[in-house]
């Protein structure tokens, strides 16, 4: 069964310092998404990103975060000059238009100290 | 008034039990609804989708009354393996962002 892939699954970064989530979605999916699930509280939305570009985001995506999908095989998330409470679990989705194919990926536990 | 609201248990039942719970959405423009099944830091996963009329998979069935805006979960013959928080999830489309409950929290016993 086809899997969207997160890379690294747990990460510790220091305040201030900028970190990189990587996901590889599923091939044929066209749209593709961040969440994240800070400890004990519910899974929110980032953003979505569909035809090379933002379709949506949340008011938690602040000028603190960017997408980018530099090839036809990645998507990534970048956090610039993180706090604290950035630490959460991020999840990377991708769906699939012609039916109900939302797949989320394994998270990356991130960590800022 | 949070977009997705659940009850957040936890509901402990025996072996075998029956156990349902509901959520309530506030958005009357939501057309897909779901439920999704997370185990303890993991993923999401797809439970079920939820369509009007009602469906069952297995020993679960899920509800939808979009007049009260209310989505329900009932698992039959609970098993060990179906402890796990059950999400509620709401979007306006199969392709659009997804509006999380915070989690039903279930838990099986021997």
């Amino acid at each position: 069964e086809p899997e969207v892939t997160q890379t690294p699954s747990h990460q510790v970064t220091q305040m201030g310092q900028e970190v990189i989530l990587r996901c590889v979605p599923i091939s044929n999916h066209l749209y593709f998404y961040w969440y994240r699930q800070i400890l004990g509280q519910k899974v929110e939305f980032l953003v979505s990103f569909y035809n090379n570009e933002i379709s949506e985001k949340s008011e938690i995506f602040d000028d603190q975060f960017s997408v980018e999908r530099p090839d036809g095989s990645n998507f990534t998330l970048k956090i610039r000059s993180t706090k604290l409470e950035d630490s959460a679990m991020y999840f990377c989705a991708s769906s699939d238009p012609t039916d109900y194919g939302y797949t989320f990926g394994s998270g990356t536990r991130l960590t800022v100290v | 008034r949070k977009e997705v609201e659940q009850d957040p248990g936890p509901f402990n039942v025996p072996e075998g039990a029956t156990v349902a719970f509901n959520c309530t959405y506030s958005n009357s423009a939501s057309q897909s609804f779901f439920w999704y099944r997370q185990d303890c830091r993991k993923e999401p996963k797809l439970l079920m989708s939820v369509y009007s009329s009602g469906n069952e998979d297995g020993r679960f069935t899920a509800q939808l009354n979009r007049a009260s805006q209310y989505i329900s979960l009932l698992i039959r013959d609970s098993k060990l393996s179906d402890s796990a928080t059950y999400l509620c999830v709401v979007s306006r489309s199969n392709d659009y962002k997804l509006s999380f409950g915070a989690g039903t929290t279930v838990t099986v016993r021997a």
